[in-house]
C-alpha cells in the first residue's frame, strides 16, 4: 500500500467524533473505499465514494474527498465502543484495490 | 451462508515445508485475490485472477504459487516456507457491483518457524 498513506493511530473519546484522514496517489482513481477490521477478523467494507463526488454520508459515516490534494477522509460521529477497530483506506487500481497501513482506533471511555 | 471461505484458519510450519491455503467463494464472482497483512503495512496482494483461468502477480509474489482451479476456488501455495512468510493471509473476491468492493475471508493466521 505504499501509494495510500493514512496515520496508523488514534484515540477518541466515546461520543467525540472520530476523523480519520487518507492521501492517495493514482488521481485517476473512479472509487475509494473505507473498510473496518475488527480483532480476528476479515475486513469489512463500511463505505466507498465515487471520484465525482465531494462528500457522501450514511448514518454515523461521512466521506469527505478533495481531489485537488488527493485526500479522503471518514467521519464518525457519536463514537461507540463498537468502534474501536483498524480502518483501511483503499483505491482502486486497474483490476484490484491498493490498500494503506489502516488507522487503529481506540475508542476510550 | 454466503461468502468467501478460508482454510485453515491457523497453521504452524516448519521452515522449508510446504502447504496450501485454500479459499473458496460462493457468490459467482469472476475475481479473486489473495493478500498478506504484517503489522503497519496494511494489506499488500501477492496474486489475483482476474477471471477463471487467468491468475497474475501482485506487489509480493516471491515464494508463492496460485492455482485457479474453476471459478469458485483460488488457492494459495507455500512451497518451501520461510520465516519471513509469517503473516495473516486473506482471500477475497470482487462483488458484482459497479463500485467494486471486495468481500474478504476471514484469514489465515500462518506462522512458520
Amino acid at each position: 500500500g505504499e501509494d495510500v498513506e493514512q496515520s496508523l493511530f488514534l484515540s477518541v473519546r466515546e461520543g467525540d467524533s472520530s476523523v480519520i484522514n487518507c492521501t492517495y496517489t493514482d488521481s485517476s482513481s473512479t472509487y475509494l473505499y473505507w473498510y473496518k477490521q475488527e480483532p480476528g477478523a476479515g475486513l469489512q467494507l463500511l463505505t466507498y465514494i465515487f471520484s465525482n463526488m465531494d462528500m457522501k454520508q450514511d448514518q454515523r459515516l461521512t466521506v469527505l474527498l478533495n481531489k485537488k490534494d488527493k485526500h479522503l477522509s471518514l467521519r464518525i460521529a457519536d463514537t461507540q465502543t463498537g468502534d474501536s477497530a483498524i480502518y483501511f483506506c483503499a483505491e482502486k487500481e486497474d483490476y484490484k484495490l491498493s490498500f494503506g497501513a489502516g488507522t487503529t482506533v481506540t475508542v476510550r471511555a | 451462508n454466503a461468502g468467501v471461505t478460508q482454510t485453515p484458519k491457523f497453521q504452524v510450519l516448519k521452515t522449508g515445508q510446504s502447504m496450501t491455503l485454500q479459499c473458496a467463494q460462493d457468490m459467482n464472482h469472476n475475481s479473486m485475490y489473495w493478500y498478506r497483512q504484517d503489522p503497519g503495512m496494511g494489506l499488500r496482494l501477492i496474486y489475483y485472477s482476474a477471471s477463471e483461468g487467468t491468475t497474475d502477480k501482485g506487489e509480493v509474489p516471491n515464494g508463492y504459487n496460485v492455482s485457479r482451479l474453476n471459478k469458485r476456488e483460488f488457492s494459495l501455495r507455500l512451497e518451501s516456507a520461510a520465516p519471513s512468510q509469517t503473516s495473516v493471509y486473506f482471500c477475497a473476491s470482487r462483488t458484482g457491483g459497479a463500485n467494486y468492493g471486495y468481500t474478504f475471508g476471514s484469514g489465515t493466521r500462518l506462522t512458520v518457524v
